[in-house]
């Protein structure tokens, strides 16, 4: 079936630092991904998403590419704040088995330092 | 803007006990999605409806039971609670008009002690 292998953290950073969190997907047909953010004690929050090759999610200063030909998603930004602060869930999504329901990674714990 | 409601936030069960989640999907949309989070874990699927109708089953017990009523809102009844159950339950809805966006609610903390 369709899986996520997400870097797994936890990843620490200064303020300002140059963020990479890395994604690949497996999956049969064409899915769409995204990334979403879970900050502490709070639900799940789309911060992107791209839904075909070569397409350029961006949002709040990140970015994603969605490269077909390296089965890759990864997740950037120039420079984080300590406000980055969270999970961040990559997933996919495709019609499979009657829906569009999403398959995820397993997380990666960002932390930025002052 | 409207957003998907959950009820309750939070709740606190004995094993053996049954329980019930609800959730309230944004207006006009027809879909809905059920996941699991453990702790530390990622969020797993469980089960979806459209138009109120099953439309996938993923990791679901066979304890755990749902549907979608006529105005779209969705229950999850657990019953036989066991301390696995634990989790973080997420809803999340989707409109058949915006292709593969789900929206989701804010979460139901299920203790089972």
């Amino acid at each position: 079936g369709d899986s996520v292998t997400q870097m797994e953290g936890p990843v620490t950073l200064s303020e300002e630092a140059f963020l990479t969190i890395n994604c690949t997907y497996t999956a049969t047909g064409y899915p769409s991904l995204f990334w979403y953010v879970q900050y502490p004690g709070e639900g799940l929050q789309l911060l992107l998403k791209a839904t075909k090759a070569d397409d350029k999610g961006s949002n709040k200063g990140f970015e994603a590419t969605y490269r077909k030909e390296t089965t890759s998603f990864h997740l950037e930004k120039g420079s984080v704040q300590v406000s980055d602060s969270a999970v961040y869930f990559c997933a996919l999504s495709g019609y499979q088995g009657g829906s569009e329901k999403l398959v995820f990674g397993k997380g990666t714990k960002l932390t930025v330092n002052p | 803007a409207a957003g998907v409601i959950q009820s309750p936030r939070h709740l606190i069960k004995e094993k053996r006990e049954t329980a019930t989640l609800k959730c309230y999907p944004i207006p006009r949309h027809d879909t809905v999605y059920w996941y699991q989070q453990g702790p530390g874990q990622d969020p797993q699927f469980l089960i979806s409806f459209y138009e109120k109708m099953q439309s996938d089953k993923g990791s679901i017990p066979d304890r755990f039971s749902a549907q979608q009523f006529s105005d779209y809102h969705s229950e999850l009844n657990m019953s036989s609670l066991e301390l696995g159950d634990s989790a973080l339950y997420f809803c999340a809805t989707q409109s058949t008009g915006e292709y593969n966006e789900q929206f989701f609610g804010p979460g139901t903390r299920l203790t089972v002690l």
